[in-house]
């Protein structure tokens, strides 16, 4: 049972490349979550989704996609990186029946972001 | 003005002292409470959390929730140098968490 995985784990971008982050967990959750971590801010979500093919967007959503086709993987994309977008991403999942409070959000270790 | 407030510290205290971590908030709908620890480099890891008013305690770690004030607080006892770490609290907003900015914790030897 590995949890809640990233891929990749540290990436460079130039301004105006994009990618796409994967987020996967094998624990059968039903709600999934992208955030961004910067320093002074702590955890901003960007988009989130309660079930596969849903997604709904967070506090932060310009600039980034997801889609989520398969309940296990979560994937964010950035179609123009900006130097804005630096910064580390967590995704987290959160199991079936929960009301998605917290009390239930386990995270992935992160992936850190450098557009310069 | 931010939703959740919470003061970045750093904090550094003796092995040993009481530790004690706080969070405002403006939004009293929130319903669950929670702390969440964060070693460097690491995803956050939720610690406790709590349901409403009042305390729960987990060995070490103490939350404690005061709606009235919208004030929550997470108390340390004994802290160890395994406690440094960035504490974020968090609370709920329907189907989403609304962190505090976190407070960096040294626990010195």
């Amino acid at each position: 049972n590995a949890g809640v995985t990233q891929t990749p784990k540290f990436r460079v971008l130039k301004t105006g490349q994009s990618m796409t982050l994967l987020c996967a967990q094998d624990m059968n959750h039903e709600y999934m979550y992208w955030y961004r971590q910067d320093p002074g801010m702590g955890l901003r979500l960007i988009h989130y989704s309660v079930g596969e093919g849903t997604t709904a967007k967070g506090e932060v959503p310009d600039g980034y996609n997801v889609s989520r086709l398969k309940k296990q993987n979560f994937l964010l994309g950035l179609e123009s990186a900006a130097p804005s977008q630096t910064s580390v991403y967590f995704c987290a999942s959160s199991p079936p029946g929960s009301t998605g409070g917290g009390e239930t959000q386990y995270f992935g270790p992160g992936t850190r972001l450098l557009v310069l | 003005q931010k939703e959740v407030e919470q003061d970045p510290g750093p904090l550094s205290v003796p092995e040993g002292a009481i530790v004690s971590l706080n969070c405002t908030y403006s939004n009293s709908a929130f319903q669950y409470f929670m702390w969440y620890r964060q070693y460097s480099r690491k995803g956050p890891e939720l610690l406790m959390y709590t349901y409403s008013s009042g305390n729960k305690e987990d060995g070490r770690f103490t939350a404690q929730v005061d709606k009235s004030s919208k004030y929550i607080s997470l108390f340390i006892r004994d802290s160890q140098p395994s406690d440094s770490a960035t504490y974020l609290c968090a609370m709920d907003s329907s189907y989403k968490l609304i962190f505090g900015s976190g407070t960096r914790l040294l626990v010195r030897p």
